[in-house]
């Protein structure tokens, strides 16, 4: 079956601007993950979905960023008045349930481009 | 696609010559911790785990040790091969689903 798909795979916006970016999860898994990843660093967590409910949104920056999975599979982040710090690699990654590991493997996406010029 | 990594740490070995890739972390309370390799333009993919209550886990060419009392961990490749060309990634868990990822080390196999 397919994996993690984003889209848009790039996205160039200018700042002050809306931005919607898509996540389509492995089909059946019902945890869903946003990362944003800055050159030369690791996936920094921003929010994590159970189902339809952001479980933990601890690692959004602030209120211009925000989440939806209204029908607990397919993820939107949505980041309002776009500032060019925002400039990233934006990740998606899923998981389904625990069979015995030791950790619900997370499937990553290849993530969203984005700039803010 | 995007070329992540351009100012990480840097190890350069031979093929076929074993690989190891250090990496603190920083909270003791974590229960998991993970490797993930990330090739340019792709997100990270899982290569191995090991929980805390274990010092040592093996999976095909790669053992990741684990050191509670400093903190450490590392990933071990056998055999290093030119596919293994990227860049590493550890990361934490604390049973729970978020997951922090450490900084990198981009990993160059000489053929």
């Amino acid at each position: 079956g397919a994996g993690v798909s984003q889209t848009p795979s790039n996205k160039v916006t200018e700042k002050g601007k809306y931005v919607e970016l898509r996540c389509d999860p492995i089909s059946g898994h019902t945890a869903l993950y946003w990362y944003r990843q800055s050159l030369g660093q690791g996936p920094e967590f921003l929010i994590y979905f159970q189902g339809t409910g952001a479980a933990d949104d601890s690692g959004l920056p602030n209120d211009r960023f925000f989440a939806v999975r209204p029908e607990g599979s397919v993820s939107t982040l949505k980041i309002q008045r776009t500032e060019r710090g925002d400039s990233a690699v934006y990740l998606c990654a899923s998981s389904g349930v625990r069979r015995g590991g030791l950790y619900n493997e997370q499937f990553f996406g290849p993530g969203t481009r984005l700039t803010v010029l | 696609g995007e070329s992540v990594g351009l100012h990480l740490p840097t190890l350069s070995v031979q093929e076929g010559d074993n690989s190891i890739i250090n990496c603190a972390y920083s909270n003791s309370a974590s229960d998991y911790f993970i490797w993930y390799k990330q090739e340019s333009g792709k997100g990270p993919q899982f290569i191995i785990d090991i929980r805390s209550n274990m010092d040592k886990r093996q999976g095909q060419r790669v053992t990741v040790l684990l050191n509670k009392t400093v903190k450490h961990l590392s990933l071990q490749i056998a055999a290093t091969q030119p596919g293994d060309s990227a860049v590493y990634f550890c990361a934490e868990n604390t049973g729970g689903f978020k997951t922090i990822f450490g900084a990198g080390t981009r990993l160059f196999v000489k053929a």
